[in-house]
């Protein structure tokens, strides 16, 4: 089975600052697709960013990023310029089989202004 | 609003009882899930649908649980004789997928409290 962690429980950071997760993962596939997830508080949880094992070039989403290092089964996604807004619990998760996502635990990042 | 939609939001029950939680996925997305996420934890997968049947169920689904998905279109999750340990957020997710790496959009959540 996929394993996931997070091994950072919570992060903070000043506004207009940058800051990096962190994610490693365990999978026995060899295409696969990996995904960031943000879950503000009492909100939905909504896609970041998406990444698929095969490429090696770093996915890109505006302020979002991540550094996908398929040997070494990382995947940490880097968000430049934090804003407020960001302030959310963060979920890595491969995609295991079927589709369904096998999450992390999850950083809870905040920022502080 | 056309996002995936669950009913009710907070649902608190004794222990023992029978609740049913509703979810309708994005309109014509073929694939509908339920996870289920405990306070501090990331969300466990426990079933997911392709159209109308069920193609799979997490060994977390014990046979308390029981999901439907009629017609392919909304889908219920039923929970019969409620324990504490079944207090969580019980997350409803779908997607349109034709191919690999499709996004998932996810629902509010109906929050269960068993006491």
């Amino acid at each position: 089975a996929q394993t996931v962690t997070q091994s950072q429980p919570e992060m903070s950071v000043q506004e207009a600052e940058t800051v990096t997760l962190s994610c490693t993962y365990d999978t026995s596939e060899s295409d696969y697709y990996l995904f960031w997830y943000k879950q503000p508080p009492s909100r939905q949880m909504i896609l970041v960013i998406r990444q698929e094992a095969y490429k090696q070039q770093n996915a890109t989403e505006n302020r979002f990023s991540v550094n996908f290092q398929k040997a070494a089964k990382s995947f940490s996604l880097k968000i430049s310029d934090s804003q407020l807004g960001d302030a959310a619990m963060y979920f890595c998760a491969p995609v295991q089989g079927a589709q369904k996502l096998v999450f992390g635990q999850g950083t809870r990042l905040t920022i502080n202004p | 609003d056309t996002g995936v939609s669950q009913d009710p939001r907070h649902k608190i029950t004794k222990r023992g009882q029978n609740v049913t939680f509703r979810c309708d996925p994005i309109s014509e997305h073929n694939r509908l899930y339920w996870y289920r996420q405990t306070l501090g934890q990331g969300p466990e997968f426990l079933t997911y649908f392709q159209n109308e049947a069920q193609l799979e169920k997490s060994r977390l689904l014990s046979d308390r649980f029981s999901a439907e998905r009629p017609k392919g279109s909304f889908s219920t999750l039923e929970i019969q004789r409620t324990e504490q340990g079944d207090s969580a957020m019980y997350l409803c997710a779908s997607s349109l997928v034709v191919g690999a790496g499709t996004e998932a959009f996810f629902g509010q959540g109906t929050r269960l409290t068993v006491v």
